[in-house]
């Protein structure tokens, strides 16, 4: 089975700190996803990243950063956390087959509270 | 750009009987994958069922089903014989050909009366 794993349930930051998410997949899947979850709106892809280094904006990017250094693992950065940043944390992750993406698996999510 | 709408915020049914979640989408592109996500309390999000655009015949798992009206771009999701695990979160979402990201729905929760 795939493995999904996120650092944190739960994160409790004040505003202006510098907070690291981190997300960890078993299955040597090439693309990794970081969402957002917010009630009324679904889920908003924040950034994705299909080899490592490599990383593309998604919808909502501001205020966020991310970093792949290793295959297996996909940071998010929130640089200055601020309030609107309270939110529920996804990260995802897909293997390409035959140059198609196939299914995206999702970590257990990150409920981030940003006083 | 592509949109994915679930009407339905919140929805119930009594245990062993069935549910219809609803989904729309807007897309232009022909080619193209829609699927209902799963995400039980405190738990992780799942894949329940998936649909490829260019088939015709409606995706079944078990007690899923899809009823996919591609002119109407319809696409929803049919739980029958629901059971107390059934209770979550559910997630409409959209990917077209060659995309990497899903476009997601707003949710429907879905309560299952005992």
């Amino acid at each position: 089975d795939v493995k999904v794993t996120q650092s944190s349930r739960y994160l409790v930051k004040r505003t202006g700190e510098k907070v690291f998410l981190e997300c960890v997949q078993d299955m040597d899947h090439e693309n990794m996803f970081w969402y957002r979850q917010d009630p009324g709106l679904g889920l908003r892809l924040i950034y994705f990243s299909y080899d490592v280094k490599m990383k593309e904006k998604g919808d909502i990017p501001e205020g966020y950063s991310v970093s792949r250094e290793k295959k297996e693992r996909f940071s998010l950065i929130l640089e200055s956390a601020s309030t609107n940043q309270t939110s529920m944390y996804l990260c995802a992750s897909s293997i390409v087959a035959g140059g198609h993406q196939e299914t995206q698996y999702f970590g257990p999510g990150t409920r981030l509270l940003v006083l | 750009a592509q949109t994915v709408t679930q009407s339905q915020p919140e929805m119930s049914v009594q245990e062993a009987e069935t549910v219809t979640l609803s989904c729309t989408y807007d897309t232009s592109e022909s080619d193209y994958y829609l699927f209902w996500y799963k995400q039980p309390p405190s738990r992780q999000m799942i894949l329940v069922i998936r649909q490829e655009a260019y088939k015709q015949q409606n995706a079944t798992e078990n007690r899923f089903s899809v009823n996919f009206q591609k002119a109407a771009k319809s696409f929803s999701l049919k739980i029958s014989d629901s059971q107390l695990g059934d209770a979550a979160m559910y997630f409409c979402a959209y990917r077209y050909q060659g995309a990497q990201k899903l476009v997601f729905g707003q949710g429907t929760r879905l309560t299952i009366n005992p």
